[in-house]
């Protein structure tokens, strides 16, 4: 299957500070990223749409002034979390869609995750 | 809008033997694809298995199969031949290819393959 890498993979910054998570696609390019955020135990909550040159689109609720992302590349897309706070400690997962030639059967891949814990 | 429920929040198989993980889902779209995804306690999201809303056979990927009853809208993950290997957290999801590649993920199902 197609890789997808994140760094860091685990995280701890004192309160105020900024950190950034990188995703990447590494053998293919992906128009198209998702963050997600997962608490323990519970599912995936989608945060935002990263698309390539343009803006990122937000899912309700998430404030895009404190989680900014960058798709910088077709392989690269940045979270920031800025002026982090213990109830942003959270996993923080990435995705990148792998095109297949019919948008049916276009496959997102997974990273490994990023922990972060902000104290 | 969309909605995938997965009823079983934990599951208890026997190793080598099949286990089913139920996923129903709510949508009023036509065109649609359904995943499932496997998330050991590393966290990473491992792909599995996908079912498109037009494909008129069940998805198989090796020991994994899926289940797909379109008048029920259910699309369960069947796991043969379990290994001790396969206990982790199983999501499955939902895409409306309409809405381009977000998806939206159930509950999750807690699997514990005994020895």
């Amino acid at each position: 299957g197609a890789v997808v890498s994140q760094h860091p993979s685990r995280v701890i910054c004192k309160s105020g500070t900024s950190v950034k998570i990188e995703c990447r696609s590494l053998d293919f390019q992906a128009t198209t990223m998702f963050w997600y955020r997962q608490f323990p135990k519970q599912s995936l909550m989608l945060m935002a749409t990263s698309n390539e040159g343009s803006k990122a689109t937000y899912e309700q609720g998430v404030e895009k002034d404190k989680f900014l992302i960058n798709h910088a590349s077709l392989t690269l897309s940045t979270l920031t979390v800025t002026s982090a706070h213990p109830e942003d400690s959270s996993f923080y997962i990435c995705s990148a869609v792998r095109l297949a030639g019919g948008r049916s059967t276009d496959t997102q891949y997974f990273g490994p995750g990023t922990r972060l814990t902000v104290l | 809008a969309q909605k995938i429920t997965q009823t079983q929040p934990g599951m208890f198989v026997q190793e080598k033997e099949a286990v089913t993980l139920d996923c129903t889902y709510d949508t009023s779209d036509q065109s649609y694809g359904l995943f499932w995804y496997k998330q050991p306690s590393s966290g990473e999201m491992i792909f599995l298995i996908y079912q498109g809303s037009y494909d008129e056979q069940n998805a198989t990927e090796g020991r994994y199969s899926l289940n797909f009853q379109k008048a029920r809208k259910s699309a369960n993950l069947v796991i043969s031949a379990s290994q001790l290997g396969d206990s982790a957290m199983y999501f499955c999801a939902m895409r409306d290819l309409e809405y381009g590649n977000k998806l939206v993920f159930g509950a999750g199902t807690i699997l514990r393959v005994k020895s």
